[in-house]
């Protein structure tokens, strides 16, 4: 089945600074990756996601970047704000495994102010 | 209804005992997955239901979880004898549509806290 990968685990930025969160998977067939932002104690929330027909998709602050040939998919928060601080996964879905979104790890952000 | 719902919010039971989870899709949509996440860690997923079809069971951990969904609605997620290391969050997610018909965006519930004593 697909295996997902996310890096870092944790990441801390100065506020205004970028973050990147990156994310590899192995089925060449996964079709769909979605983001998700899970604040403490919340509901995970879809922030963006990016289909295999296209490279990179972007929405204000966030932007998804995915590379099928090297099979990695990459979250993009700029100018980040406190109010980035929470925990990000990413996901793929292949019809190779129908109905399973696979999940990454997560990555807790912290944006310092 | 606004969002997908989950009941209860906390539960508390004792270890050996059986506890029935409850969640409540977004309206019209067809798809419901249900996810366990433990402390700090990611999402596990659980089974999959899509309309009136056979669920997606893959995901079931052991033999003591099950999951009926009833006339393509709400579904109830149940433990047997619940074991500690049963304790996390088990959230559901809906989506207009599941699978690799194009991906739909899935909505979450708040979750349902699971404390095995």
């Amino acid at each position: 089945g697909e295996n997902v990968e996310q890096h870092p685990s944790t990441l801390s930025v100065q506020e205004g600074d970028s973050a990147v969160i990156k994310c590899t998977y192995s089925d060449s067939a996964s079709n769909y990756f979605p983001w998700y932002k899970q604040e403490l104690g919340k509901r995970p929330q879809l922030i963006i996601d990016i289909r295999s027909n296209v490279g990179e998709k972007k929405d204000q602050r966030i932007a998804v970047t995915l590379n099928k040939t090297a099979k990695h998919f990459s979250l993009h928060i700029t100018e980040t704000q406190p109010e980035d601080s929470a925990v990000y996964f990413c996901a793929a879905l292949s019809p190779n495994t129908g109905n399973q979104f696979y999940f990454g790890t997560g990555t807790s952000l912290t944006v310092i102010p | 209804g606004a969002g997908v719902s989950q009941s209860p919010s906390n539960k508390v039971t004792e270890k050996g005992k059986d506890v029935e989870l409850r969640c409540d899709p977004i309206s019209g949509h067809t798809a419901l997955y249900w996810y366990r996440q433990s402390l700090g860690q990611g999402l596990e997923f659980l089974i999959y239901f899509q309309g009136n079809s056979a669920p997606d069971k893959s995901g079931l951990p052991s033999d003591r979880f099950s999951a009926e969904r009833t006339g393509g609605s709400v579904s109830t997620l149940t433990i047997q004898r619940t074991q500690q290391e049963d304790s996390a969050v088990y959230l559901c997610a809906s989506s207009l549509r599941g699978g690799t018909s194009g991906g739909g965006t899935q909505y979450f519930g708040p979750g349902t806290r699971l404390l095995v004593l």
